[in-house]
Order: structure tokens, then C-alpha cells, then sequence
């Protein structure tokens, strides 16, 4: 069975600054997704990121990217410029496609919980 | 606005008694999944359905039964209520084979057991 660790249960940042939140996986599939999720105190699960395994280009998405390393099974995000509403739980996710017998479901780390400082 | 509509967002029940959590989802989504969120503990998958009429179990799917009689509508039912089942529940669904497209997930509903 696939497991999802994040290290740190809580951090935090200056507005403006940089953070980094780790993640490691474990799993014995080549092909798979991983995904950061944001989860404010409205509660709703927003997707961050996403990556597929085959790509060994990192993914970007505005001031979100991550480094994916493949062979550590390590998927850390990095927040660029941090703001206010940043602040949030960080959950990292993986995700077996479809035909591997996965049926697609996510399975989350326990969540690092990021508070920006004005 | 579509997506995925929980009813209800709070209850409270004592223990021992029964209730059902509703999902609704209006995007013809074929998966569909029931997590849990507890402090420390991230989301935990309980049951999911693969298709209307289909349910599977999850991680954690004891004390729990679910039910998809219909395609856009996936019922979580708690039949005696304990109070580690205090927890938000989330409800997603996703279509099968789209890549790395997201799943959409509900608001929760937060559930306290006395």
C-alpha cells in the first residue's frame, strides 16, 4: 500500500518570503500522480499543483512549484512571495491511475500546517 | 454552480443513534469517494463507488455503510453512532481516465458524536 509522509506538522513565514513544505511517498509503481492540496478555514479542499511521475519536469504553477525527485520518492512544494492567504493546511497526495487497479483514489499525508506572518 | 453539494455542513447526534450523509454530485462524475478528516491525521478514504450501484471499502470503513442507488448521489450512513466517529467528513468525485484532472471535492460536514 502506498503511504504519503509529511515531516512537518507546522511552519511558518514571513509574508513575502520563501517556505518549503516536504513530502516523501512510498510506492512500488512507475507510473503514478501526486498532488498538493490547500486547505483553508473555509475547509475546502483546493488543488495547488499536481504532477505525473513520467514528466521529469517540475511542475509550476503561478508562485507554487515543486521538486520532484523520483528516485528519493520526495514531492516538496515551494510558495514564492508568500501572502496572507497562504496561511493553511498543506496536504500532499498520491494517486494510482487508472488500470493499475487504483481506482483512482487519493491518499493523503497528515498535513503541514502553514501560517504567513505580516 | 456545478460540483458537489453535502447536506448536512453541521450535526450533532448522540451516541447510539443513526444518521445519513448525503452527497450530490450534477457533473455525471462516475467515482465518487467518502474521506474523513481527523486533527493529525489527514484525509482517510472510508468507502468509494466506482460506478451507480457499485460501493468498495476504503481504509477505514468500519461502523460505516454506504450506498449508490443513484449516479449523482453517494450516502454515507452511520447506523449507531460512536463518538470516534466525531470528524468533517468530505465527499469528492472525479471521472475515471482523465489523467491528472482533479477531484472536486464537497465543503464537509462536520460531525460531533456526544
Amino acid at each position: 500500500a502506498q503511504t504519503v509522509t509529511q515531516s512537518q506538522p507546522e511552519m511558518s513565514v514571513q509574508e513575502a518570503e520563501t517556505v518549503t513544505l516536504s513530502c516523501t511517498y512510498d510506492t512500488s509503481e512507475s507510473n503514478y500522480y501526486l498532488f498538493w492540496y490547500k486547505q483553508p478555514p473555509s475547509r475546502q479542499m483546493i488543488l495547488v499543483i499536481r504532477q505525473e511521475a513520467y514528466k521529469q519536469q517540475n511542475a509550476t504553477e503561478n508562485r507554487f512549484s515543486v521538486n520532484f525527485q523520483k528516485a528519493a520518492k520526495s514531492f516538496s512544494l515551494k510558495i514564492s512571495d508568500s501572502q496572507l492567504g497562504d496561511t493553511a493546511m498543506y496536504f500532499c497526495a498520491f494517486m494510482k491511475p487508472l488500470g493499475q487497479g487504483g481506482s483512482e483514489k487519493l491518499v493523503f499525508g497528515k498535513g503541514t500546517k502553514l501560517t504567513v506572518n505580516p | 454552480n456545478a460540483g458537489v453539494t453535502q447536506t448536512p455542513k453541521f450535526r450533532v447526534l448522540k451516541t447510539g443513534q443513526s444518521m445519513t450523509l448525503l452527497c450530490a454530485q450534477d457533473m455525471n462524475h462516475e467515482y465518487m469517494y467518502w474521506y474523513r478528516q481527523d486533527p493529525g491525521m489527514g484525509l482517510r478514504l472510508i468507502h468509494y463507488s466506482v460506478g451507480e450501484g457499485t460501493t468498495a471499502k476504503g481504509e477505514v470503513p468500519d461502523g460505516y455503510n454506504v450506498s449508490r442507488l443513484k449516479k449523482q448521489n453517494f450516502l454515507l450512513g452511520l447506523e449507531s453512532a460512536a463518538p470516534s466517529q466525531t470528524s468533517v467528513y468530505f465527499c469528492a468525485s472525479r471521472q475515471p481516465g482523465q489523467g491528472a484532472s482533479q477531484y472536486t471535492f464537497g465543503s464537509g460536514t462536520r460531525l460531533t458524536v456526544v
